[in-house]
């Protein structure tokens, strides 16, 4: 989504528990949607990515949900680990080429042992 | 696996100093991109390019040129840098079709003085 702020959102989660991140995207005909994952000091690495036809798609450990209706996208992970700690942040396509993407600002993720 | 690298992971540069970030790719992608990343905000498009030579706009062009003369190699200009420019570049890469997977590289933090 497009939601701008100073301050990054943080979720911690215990290690084993399932973590679910949230994002607002902002175009209603957006149809093409993906989640990375940026660790500290490294390039975002792409996660798992859904089209708007679907509602829901898994990858190993990953789950993410769209909701068209209420513009909300999120990222379930299943038994996090604390390799799971990093930045997590969906992008939305704006463009019918792929060139253009919207990205959020991002979730931390912090997993406590 | 695909490998995006940049030039330097760390610079400090002086207000009015010419800035060059070299980004290079070695998966033949056709198209590039420079972004930058500031806390809070989500990356924020500067140039892409989809072929050798030839570049676009994104979102915030202002200040920043680019070049793109072989088509592994991207290079993002500051002419004159300012300290409004102090932030953290990421070059990513992609195919023209099919995923619209990026791969990012680890970033430039580049602080201007």
């Amino acid at each position: 989504g497009e939601s701008v702020g100073l301050h990054l959102p943080t979720l911690s989660v215990q290690e084993g528990d399932n973590s679910i991140i949230n994002c607002a995207y902002s175009n209603s005909a957006s149809d093409y949607f993906i989640w990375y994952k940026q660790e500290s000091g490294k390039g975002p690495q792409f996660i798992i990515d859904i089209r708007s036809n679907m509602d829901k798609r898994q990858g190993q450990r990953v789950t993410v949900l769209l909701n068209k209706t209420v513009k909300h996208l999120s990222l379930q992970i299943a038994a996090t680990q604390p390799g799971d700690s990093a930045v997590y942040f969906c992008a939305e396509r704006t463009d019918n080429y792929g060139q253009n993407f919207v990205f959020g600002p991002g979730t931390r993720l912090s997993v406590l042992p | 696996d695909v490998k995006v690298t940049q030039s330097s992971r760390y610079l400090v540069k002086r207000t009015g100093e010419k800035v060059f970030l070299e980004c290079v790719q070695d998966m033949d992608h056709e198209n590039m991109f420079w972004y930058r990343q500031d806390p809070g905000l989500g990356l924020r498009l500067i140039y892409f390019s989809y072929d050798v030579k030839m570049k676009e706009k994104g979102d915030i062009p202002e200040g920043y040129s680019v070049s793109r003369e072989k088509k592994e190699r991207f290079s993002l200009i500051l002419e004159s840098a300012s300290t409004n420019q102090t932030s953290m570049y990421l070059c990513a890469s992609r195919r023209p079709s099919g995923s619209y997977t990026q791969y990012f590289g680890p970033g430039t933090r580049l602080t201007v003085l």
